[in-house]
């Protein structure tokens, strides 16, 4: 079972645009979402992250927006650049259970057209 | 940060071979993981330990076995490689200083590329 929905799978954006990518959660113990951005041939890197108690967290382009009572969260980036394409990572994280294991969407590759 | 080094990078072998793939971080920190990552898919879960002489399956069933005889080390082994074992592995481990672990952030090695002809 999946336990983290995101979409779309793949996204093409001009530069300069915005760039969006959702996900959606069940699980009401989750309670860190992060980002995480990959490049070819590298592993995962932490890009921002958000508590469940905050609405929105912006870090420069970046911006995640959260939807307690919908479970949803989303990846806004503004200004989108060549040099932000990459695939895209949602994740959550139970920070409370002994192991605190992350469960991560199936991700979102993301092409920035100059 | 958490300094995490997975070696080899990419690792092309036959059928039937003994494989070990390495991770090591320089934290000190009790917790590591390991993910598969295929193409188009989430990260799975394969295995994960609390510490020296901890180790316990994810969620992905693996054939692959770990070991963690010191904290700095959690390596990977395949016994029999076969071409279903081709992915990609990811080793992590929390972010923060040990005995402070956030779990909710990972810090990822740059991964181990597997392809079993």
């Amino acid at each position: 079972q999946q336990q983290v929905k995101q979409s779309p799978q793949s996204l093409i954006v001009q530069k300069g645009g915005i760039s969006i990518i959702n996900c959606a959660y069940e699980n009401t113990a989750f309670d860190y979402f992060p980002w995480y951005q990959q490049f070819p041939g590298k592993g995962p890197a932490l890009l921002i992250a958000i508590r469940p108690d905050v609405s929105e967290k912006k870090e420069g382009r970046f911006t995640i927006s959260f939807n307690k009572s919908a479970k949803q969260f989303s990846l806004h980036i503004m200004d989108s650049q060549p040099g932000d394409s990459a695939t895209y990572f949602c994740a959550a994280s139970d920070r409370g259970s002994t192991l605190g294991r992350l469960y991560f969407g199936r991700g979102t590759q993301l092409t920035v057209w100059p | 940060e958490a300094d995490i080094y997975q070696t080899p990078r990419y690792l092309v072998i036959g059928t039937g071979k003994k494989i070990t793939l390495e991770c090591s971080q320089t934290m000190g920190h009790d917790k590591m993981y390991w993910y598969q990552q295929d193409p188009g898919m989430e990260l799975h879960l394969i295995h994960y330990s609390y510490g020296v002489n901890s180790t316990e399956k994810g969620d992905l069933s693996s054939e692959s076995t770990v070991s963690r005889i010191r904290t700095e080390h959690f390596p990977l082994t395949l016994e029999s490689a076969r071409p279903s074992h081709t992915s990609q592995y990811l080793c992590a481990s929390p972010a923060g200083t040990s005995g402070r672990e956030n779990t909710g952030e990972l810090f990822f090695g740059e991964g181990s590329r597997l392809t079993v002809l």
